[in-house]
């Protein structure tokens, strides 16, 4: 089963426009990540965040965290034609050792 | 250093039949975790093996089985295979020393027709 949500499920953007996504998840999480999909091949990761940290920058990246709301956001400042891509946030619990599990993610399209 | 390698890239079946999946992971890590992504969701954990043992499973049937090689390659064996079996399937290897990042192979993509 799906942990959680990714909002909102479709996103268009302009190049240079900055793009959000957000995340909700269910259960109490040991970390977070986000990770990018291009045309329905393998995952790269982008970015992790530990349940005790509340942000998280890697370039144009930014990552928030809200433990109390169970909910992330994933900025992507300064969006590029190349950044076209699916979006997943996946959660790693507290109880199930090392596997993630992903939301339905976010479909992100930058046009030039 | 070798990234994650899955072969074949493209395997079409029939329902009843038998597949498997190989995957050979990173230099360096001793996990690997298998996942299906069906046509635009997200992945959905299978399982994953630690040194060669089961570490955690998810919601699929025993007809879903592995194995973890000496080397951390692996296989994913599906056995009577059913329309809704096809799917991409995502091999990713890590080092639980590694904080739990994953490192995705390009995938297998299964159809069962």
């Amino acid at each position: 089963s799906q942990q959680g949500e990714e909002d909102p499920q479709a996103l268009s953007i302009q190049e240079g426009e900055n793009a959000t996504m957000n995340c909700s998840y269910k259960t109490s999480i040991n970390n977070l990540q986000w990770y990018r999909q291009n045309s329905g091949r393998g995952l790269v990761h982008l970015i992790l965040i530990r349940s005790n940290e509340r942000e998280k920058h890697s370039g144009r990246l930014r990552v928030t965290l809200d433990t109390s709301k169970k909910s992330s956001s994933l900025l992507i400042t300064a969006s590029r034609a190349a950044d076209t891509a699916s979006y997943f946030c996946a959660t790693v619990s507290m109880k199930a050792g090392t596997a993630l599990i992903f939301g339905k993610g976010t479909t992100l399209s930058v046009s030039s | 250093e070798t990234g994650v390698t899955q072969s074949p890239t493209h395997l079409i079946k029939t329902r009843g039949q038998q597949v498997t999946l190989r995957c050979s992971s990173q230099s360096g890590h001793n996990t690997v975790s298998w996942y299906q992504q069906a046509l635009g969701q997200g992945p959905q954990f299978i399982f994953q093996y630690y040194r060669e043992e089961e570490n955690g499973r998810g919601n699929f049937p025993p007809r879903f089985s592995g194995l973890q090689f000496p080397n951390y390659s692996s296989e994913l064996n599906v056995n009577a295979l059913e329309l809704d079996d096809s799917a991409l399937y995502l091999c990713a290897s890590s080092s639980l020393a590694g904080g739990n990042e994953q490192f995705f192979g390009p995938g297998t993509r299964l159809t069962v027709l």
